[in-house]
């Protein structure tokens, strides 16, 4: 068993649509989380990191947290057909050091 | 500024041949780390510079894969003796050692063996 698992979808929505992106995990010793973006034939660009249980927003993107539930979530508001992209999480904790352990990504397209 | 470049961008070898691939972090940044990307696995960590520190090198997968990092700043990974399963991109990311969760990432090189 990973211990991240994240649906690889593809996921497709229509442009403005509210788009719910979702990590489990299983280590418990996990406490740093983050959500990165990947264009096409490029590097994953990092979009947030949060630390605690709850939600942090940042513009159009919210990341959420539950600890207790070994559950992250990432929601798009209005989504944009430039939001069309592979999201991964990504976190870290205990004896993993500075690594981190990544989803497999879920690839979303946004249509105009 | 410059973010973090890597060369070759793609990277075609037969089976068998060693490769080198190389990774400039950003200019300031003393952590770097080497991830794998393979078509359904993700990224899979493979070896982490921290500083002056020994290498985190728990990642890599044989002893086929090696890293070194000279000067602090450039670093390159050394894969001997390629097989077809090597075949992923490989990407390079760097960080302040104090901002573990801020990694850069570069463009990463996609290699190919056949």
């Amino acid at each position: 068993q990973k211990e991240v698992e994240q649906d690889p979808g593809p996921l497709s929505v229509p442009e403005g649509a509210i788009v719910s992106l979702n990590c489990t995990y299983s280590n418990s010793a996990f406490q740093y989380f983050m959500w990165y973006r990947q264009y096409s034939r490029k590097g994953p660009e990092l979009l947030m990191y949060t630390y605690s249980s709850g939600n942090k927003e940042d513009g159009r993107f919210t990341a959420q947290v539950d600890k207790s539930s070994k559950y992250i979530s990432l929601f798009i508001r209005d989504s944009q057909p430039s939001d069309s992209a592979t999201y991964l999480c990504a976190m870290r904790g205990g004896t993993s050091g500075s690594r981190l352990t990544f989803g497999e990504g879920t690839q979303l397209t946004v249509n105009p | 500024g410059a973010g973090v470049s890597q060369s070759p961008s793609n990277k075609v070898t037969e089976k068998g041949k060693d490769v080198e691939l190389r990774c400039d972090p950003i200019s300031g940044h003393t952590a770097l780390y080497w991830y794998r990307q393979s078509l359904g696995q993700g990224l899979e960590f493979l070896i982490y510079f921290q500083g002056n520190s020994a290498p985190d090198k728990s990642g890599l997968p044989s002893d086929r894969f090696s890293a070194e990092r000279t000067g602090g700043s450039v670093s390159t990974l050394t894969i001997q003796r390629t097989q077809q399963e090597d075949s992923a991109v490989y990407l390079c990311a760097s960080s302040f050692i104090r901002a573990v969760d801020e990694q850069y990432f570069g463009p990463g090189t996609r290699l190919t063996v056949t």
